[in-house]
């Protein structure tokens, strides 16, 4: 079982589109983590959101933490097909070396 | 380019065998992390060494072992393998500094299928 979940598991849009993902857990974590993974290669850091309920914009990106650090969530506006890919989020323990992973939500953006 | 290097990237092998991974770090990076990532379960944190020292454990299996040598490159050891171990196998590195959150740089990682 996965402590992190992540939804929808599958997001198929058109360019142009604005789209949310969750992050979504029981437990607590000290910080959490954006990753984005294209096919054949590892995951990509896009963010560490620290304090709960901090907001952090990477373009058009729009990531939160929620206020009982236990769920987050990644925003894009006017997507576009270079956002096509997993996005993975990851939570952060208390002692900063073990890293939950949630099962990822895999986004296609259609020009 | 990451800077963290895998090799083998593709290995297929038979149930009951043993296969070691190889990674390189970023130069620099003293910290290794070891994850299997397959279809059904996501990204799955397996172990993290630190300067050669084992510094975190998650789910990794007794069958599984790694370590990382003097120069930092680790290993993982996969052994008595079963269909059920065929699965992306990545590693990152990081700086590992103490009480505060690192990058991890991840590698293009190692698929593995067990036939």
């Amino acid at each position: 079982t996965q402590l992190l979940e992540q939804s929808p598991q599958f997001l198929s849009i058109q360019e142009g589109e604005n789209l949310t993902v969750y992050c979504n857990s029981s437990s607590v974590f000290s910080s959490l983590q954006w990753y984005r993974q294209e096919p054949g290669e590892g995951p990509v850091l896009l963010v560490t959101v620290v304090t709960g309920g901090e907001v952090k914009k990477l373009k058009r990106l729009t990531f939160q933490f929620g206020d009982a650090r236990k769920d987050s969530s990644l925003h894009i506006t006017a997507a576009q097909p270079g956002d096509t890919g997993l996005y993975l989020c990851a939570g952060v323990g208390d002692n900063f070396n073990k890293f939950y992973f949630g099962s990822g939500t895999k986004l296609n953006v259609k020009p | 380019d990451s800077g963290v290097t895998q090799t083998p990237k593709h290995l297929i092998t038979a149930t009951g065998q043993r296969v070691t991974l190889r990674c390189s770090p970023r130069s620099g990076d003293l910290s290794v992390y070891w994850y299997q990532q397959s279809l059904d379960q996501g990204l799955q944190f397996l172990i993290q060494y630190y300067n050669g020292e084992e510094r975190a454990k998650g789910n990794i299996l007794e069958r599984f072992s790694a370590q990382q040598f003097p120069d930092l490159h680790s290993e993982l050891n996969l052994s008595s393998l079963e269909l059920g171990d065929s699965a992306l196998y990545f590693c990152a590195s990081s700086a590992g500094a103490l009480g505060r959150i690192d990058t991890q740089y991840f590698g293009p990682g190692t698929r593995l299928t067990v036939l």
